[in-house]
């Protein structure tokens, strides 16, 4: 079975810093990964996915992911952080590519400082 | 386009007695999710629909919930009756058919069981 592992429960930030969020996931076979973000009083937004091919990937709002199969590890990065970026950030880990049987991790809360 | 719609937004109940949530996917979107997500932790699929039908419920907890979607649009789940331990979000989300990669999210049903 998957899982999923995200180390931090909270990080605090300054606007304009640099950002990483950790995620470590646990899967015998290729994974197939997802990060969320769930911002107060909305639904979970997919920002990225991997699948195959390149490890780096691109998403929306800035952000981008690295695969690193050596490590198990999926971690989301963005080069300056904007106030708006304060939200619940998840990780999700799948056999498939079908994001409907994904496990999800247990979330990192973003606060960014002014 | 308007996004996935659930009502109501939060519920307030006391413990032993029935409540449901109710869920309108994105137009043109036949499969249908359910998730329960404790406070602080990810999402857990209860019930996916392809349409009317529910092709994956293992995680439902059957004693006392129940899902519905009649017509393949609109989606109910009940709890009957409520306990401690359901006070959670519920969230409901929606794909194309056939695009399982990508999943649309709605708010959420805040619900508090006393």
């Amino acid at each position: 079975a998957q899982s999923v592992t995200q180390p931090d429960i909270h990080i605090t930030v300054s606007e304009g810093a640099s950002l990483e969020l950790r995620c470590n996931y646990s899967y015998g076979a290729t994974p197939y990964l997802f990060w969320y973000v769930q911002s107060p009083g909305q639904g979970l937004q997919l920002l990225l996915k991997y699948f195959s091919g390149d490890t780096l990937v691109q998403g929306i709002k800035g952000f981008e992911a690295e695969f690193k199969r050596s490590q198990s590890s999926f971690n989301l990065r963005k080069p300056s952080v904007h106030w708006s970026d304060a939200a619940e950030y998840f990780c999700a880990v799948g056999a498939t590519t079908n994001a409907g049987k994904s496990t999800f991790g247990d979330g990192t809360t973003l606060t960014v400082k002014p | 386009e308007a996004g996935v719609v659930q009502s109501p937004r939060y519920k307030i109940i006391e413990k032993k007695q029935p409540v449901a949530f109710w869920c309108n996917p994105i137009s043109g979107h036949n499969t249908l999710y359910w998730y329960l997500q404790n406070l602080g932790q990810g999402p857990e699929l209860l019930i996916r629909y392809e349409n009317e039908e529910a092709v994956d419920d293992s995680q439902l907890p059957k004693d006392r919930f129940s899902a519905e979607r009649l017509k393949g649009v609109d989606s109910t789940l009940k709890i009957q009756p409520a306990e401690l331990g359901d006070s959670a979000v519920y969230l409901c989300a929606s794909s194309p058919l056939g695009v399982t990669d990508t999943q649309y999210f709605g708010p959420g049903t805040r619900l508090t069981v006393l």
